[in-house]
């Protein structure tokens, strides 16, 4: 199993609801990243798990809170979000290791956020 | 990481070889160069990386210069399917998260 799955692929919300998005993966990676891209953009870096501890927080705002309650799961929980939050939200995970190409991500296809 | 600069965008035909460079003259000596590239409405997917060597695999090959400021991916006989934005990174091979994307090549595969 290669795969890095993300629910939901779709996701309207308010600026006043709390979401979550979710991300999946069984390859027995202990890295794992949230990154945004905005239309016709590079995707952005958010957070990275390693080992299930945050290992980097690129100066996200705290309306984004990523959690990794175990070594195959992230989520990324949305509150108070604003219209220009609105993006597709990207989720990989990787190997973590002195090992040769470890550090290959591997993508989700992402959930497109619409924030109204 | 190293700061990467690549052509904004190509055109190939199709079945014809698609060679697309990228600059990387910052690059330090235990910094990998990584391939990606996004298909429309996908996530990023892996292509290729290497060191010093040239490197190929059923995807592609990868050629880097040997004073390492520049490399090349080079894929053999594109197909429509290949039209993709294709990004290089340089980036810690050991240890090292920050998988940080640049601009991108936008390459068309015309029939």
């Amino acid at each position: 199993d290669t795969e890095v799955t993300q629910t939901p692929k779709h996701l309207v919300m308010g600026m006043t609801n709390k979401k979550s998005l979710k991300c999946e993966q069984h390859m027995g990676h202990r890295a794992m990243y949230w990154y945004k891209q905005k239309a016709k953009k590079p995707p952005e870096l958010m957070f990275v798990y390693s080992y299930e501890k945050l290992s980097i927080n690129e100066s996200v705002p705290s309306r984004f809170s990523p959690e990794c309650p175990n070594s195959s799961l992230l989520n990324l929980h949305l509150h108070a979000l604003q219209p220009e939050d609105s993006a597709l939200y990207l989720c990989a995970s990787s190997q973590v290791g002195p090992h040769r190409g470890s550090e290959k991500l591997f993508f989700g296809s992402g959930t497109q956020l619409s924030v109204l | 990481d190293a700061k990467t600069t690549q052509p904004t965008s190509m055109d190939c035909a199709e079945g014809r070889a698609a060679n697309l460079p990228c600059n990387h003259s910052t690059i330090s000596g235990n910094e990998y160069v990584y391939w990606y590239r996004q298909i429309h409405s996908q996530g990023p997917q892996y292509i290729i990386h290497g060191l010093k060597n040239n490197e190929t695999n059923e995807m592609a090959s990868l050629i880097i210069t040997e004073d390492r400021k520049s490399s090349t991916l080079i894929l053999p006989h594109a197909t429509l399917r290949d039209t993709a934005v294709y990004y290089c990174i340089v980036r810690v091979g050991t240890g090292g998260f920050k998988t940080i994307f640049g601009a991108g090549t936008r390459l068309f595969v015309k029939a």
